[in-house]
């Protein structure tokens, strides 16, 4: 149990335009809803934590109005990436959370911006 | 700020060997310590999660151990086989706040 997707797996987008990345809980409600970064051979970082029909809390550095997350049920989290560039080219993760302790980590989302 | 080291970056070994992953955080007021494994452009698998109060967590040939007063973790892999190869990541929890901070990560290297 406890799996988590994200939608798409890669995708390669034009730099000026806007890439919408899905994470969806498929067995699970997700409370809690996590995005990391992650730069080639770089660690997580975490960008935003977002609990559904709130807003989403940016860590330091996270331009919000770039990054744009919406938690609108319990079993999907989206975050659009507005006029990428390339670089905001990255691996997006996400994961989901149904309690305090444990988070579950969907496959990832490669973005390259041309 | 809480902060995670790894140590090493980088681990080649050969076959069979066993071996151990370090990891160390700044901040002791942790909840709990993961070990995760990630393949080359994939997501995070977890492997082990240690509970603050807990000292260590063993699943088949993989152990991992908590020092929370010294800000330390170990994970050690038995009988290392090349499938192991991967990087591996500890990440703490921190208290009260639900967030995961990560270390660099281990990029690991089983040699047949």
């Amino acid at each position: 149990g406890a799996v988590v997707s994200q939608h798409p797996s890669r995708v390669i987008c034009k730099s000026g335009t806007s890439v919408k990345i899905e994470c969806r809980s498929l067995d699970f409600q997700a409370t809690t809803m996590f995005w990391y970064r992650q730069f080639p051979k770089q660690s997580l970082m975490l960008m935003a934590t977002s609990n559904e029909g709130s807003k989403a809390t940016y860590e330091q550095g996270v331009e919000k109005d770039k990054f744009l997350i919406n938690h609108a049920s319990l079993t999907l989290s989206t975050l659009t990436v507005t006029s990428a560039h390339p670089e905001d080219s990255s691996f997006y993760i996400c994961s989901g959370g149904r309690g305090s302790d444990t988070q579950y980590f969907g496959p990832g989302t490669r973005l390259t911006v041309l | 700020k809480q902060e995670v080291t790894q140590i090493p970056a980088a681990l080649s070994v050969p076959e069979g060997e066993n071996l151990v992953l370090n990891c160390s955080f700044t901040d002791s007021a942790i909840y709990n310590l993961q070990w995760f494994r990630q393949d080359p452009g994939k997501g995070l698998t977890s492997l082990l999660l240690i509970q603050s109060s807990q000292r260590e967590q063993t699943s088949g040939r993989l152990n991992a151990s908590l020092d929370k007063s010294s800000g330390r973790s170990t994970l050690y892999i038995a009988a290392s086989q090349p499938g192991d190869s991967a990087t591996y990541l500890c990440a703490v929890l921190i208290q009260g706040a639900q967030k995961l901070v990560f270390g660099q990560g281990t990029r690991l290297t089983i040699n047949p």
